[in-house]
């Protein structure tokens, strides 16, 4: 079974740019995370999809950051523009099931190490 | 708002020796209570969940975990560390509606042979 798939690995980008990740979840699975992990803390989750639908976007900085899961499989995490805050590791995970039902258990996927210069 | 704290930023083991890595939780309900586990260059992976059911929990790699409701923890156990244990470990909690993961900032075990 292929794992979370996310593009690029690396990303470096000067303040005020527009930047975009891109994640592929396992197939199959309805649930989606996006999260920030920077150097030193535990992931914080920014967006949770439940198929293309938005379930929790409380701790998503939506004056800068967006996303979407059109049809439901992958999604795009953007951000614009960036500051230098921002740099951090995007990383991606999926559940199978529903989010109510689903029982948790996340798969990750590498994530995608942005720096802000 | 629910958090998790993991008291511990590093925990040392020698190789053999039974290992702790402690984790406390806040969250309104029942929690749903999760350890992942980080090792270097590679992604998250889930080592075990407590949902409902035994206070003692067994997951991947000789690891389990024991909830205690009333001291609100969720200690991370193994009772012969192995140099290939050391990694970074991430306590993470979710209400019962599903929403709302929260990870704790992680503690980073060393196994010295």
């Amino acid at each position: 079974e292929a794992g979370v798939a996310q593009s690029p690995r690396y990303k470096i980008i000067e303040k005020r740019q527009s930047v975009a990740f891109w994640c592929n979840p396992i197939s199959g699975h309805a649930t989606l995370y996006w999260y920030q992990q920077i150097l030193g803390q535990g992931p914080k989750l920014l967006i949770q999809f439940q198929n293309n639908g938005v379930v929790d976007d409380s701790q998503l900085p939506k004056d800068r950051f967006s996303a979407e899961r059109l049809k439901g499989v992958d999604s795009t995490l953007k951000i614009q523009p960036a500051k230098l805050e921002d740099s951090a590791v995007y990383l991606c995970a999926s559940s199978p099931g529903g989010w109510r039902g689903n029982r948790g258990e996340q798969f990750f996927g590498p994530g995608t190490r942005l720096t802000v210069l | 708002a629910q958090s998790v704290a993991q008291p511990e930023d590093q925990v040392n083991v020698a190789e053999g020796n039974p290992l702790t890595v402690k984790c406390t939780y806040s969250v309104s309900g029942n929690p749903y209570l999760f350890w992942y586990v980080q090792y270097p260059n590679r992604g998250l992976q889930f080592l075990l969940k407590y949902i409902t059911g035994d206070n003692l929990v067994k997951g991947s790699y000789g690891f389990e975990a024991e909830f205690n409701k009333s001291q609100t923890s969720f200690h991370l156990k193994k009772p012969s560390a192995l140099v290939s244990d050391s990694a970074l470990y991430f306590c993470a909690v979710r209400d019962s509606e599903g929403q709302n993961f929260v990870f704790g900032p992680g503690t980073r075990l060393s196994v010295l042979p």
